[in-house]
């Protein structure tokens, strides 16, 4: 079956603008993940869905950063008044439940550059 | 503070050669510890993780809770191997929240 999918893959802003990536995670997987990736750095958790309601937003670094999962199925992370800092790779994951037991399977990403 | 080290950026080795991919980590508990690899263009994907104690591709990692380290080990690398390692472990205060280490590039010479 298909794999967890983002859009777009790449996606390029100018510095205080608003944008949206999406995720759809593998049909039937309850939780689902968004992670950050900066250049030369692992991926860094930003928040985590079980369902519909954010389980985890521990990792969004502050309140320019949003994200909704209305149906328990696709997400949305959004972004306001991008800055450059803001430039990464965007990751998200699903599994089938919340739990380290569980494997997150991983989307290629969504590549934001701010200018 | 939970942490994951990766002390080498870059690994270079012989096709034919033993492999060493260097862990440590950092955390008050019981971890659970996983390896993730990324081969070029292709999306992240979970090598092995400690509690399965299996060995993937030719890989093992052995938690060692006294060094708090979890070292990936190949005894001969293959050309395929090439691609990018990630440590992580799974953090206390979350049921699912990963943490990355900053993860090293393995290059295996022909």
């Amino acid at each position: 079956g298909a794999g967890v999918s983002q859009t777009p893959s790449n996606k390029v802003t100018e510095k205080g603008k608003y944008v949206e990536l999406r995720c759809d995670p593998i049909s039937g997987h309850t939780a689902l993940y968004w992670y950050r990736q900066s250049l030369g750095q692992g991926p860094e958790f930003l928040i985590y869905f079980q369902g519909t309601g954010a389980a985890d937003d521990s990792g969004l670094p502050n309140d320019r950063f949003f994200a909704v999962r209305p149906e328990g199925s696709v997400s949305t992370l959004k972004i306001q008044r991008t800055e450059r800092g803001d430039s990464a790779v965007y990751l998200c994951a699903s599994s089938p439940a919340s739990g380290g037991a569980h494997e997150q399977f991983f989307g290629p990403g969504t590549r934001l550059t701010v200018l | 503070a939970q942490r994951v080290t990766q002390p080498e950026k870059l690994l270079s080795v012989f096709k034919g050669a033993p492999v060493e991919l260097k862990c440590n980590y950092s955390y008050s508990g019981s971890p659970e510890l996983f390896w993730y690899v990324q081969y070029s263009r292709q999306r992240l994907q979970l090598l092995l993780r400690h509690i399965s104690r299996e060995s993937i591709k030719g890989f093992t990692a052995d938690l060692n809770k006294g060094e708090t380290s979890f070292h990936l080990k190949k005894p001969f690398a293959q050309e395929e191997d090439s691609a990018m390692y990630y440590c992580a472990l799974k953090g206390y205060s979350s049921a699912s929240k990963i943490i990355f280490g900053s993860g090293t590039r393995l290059s295996i010479r022909p």
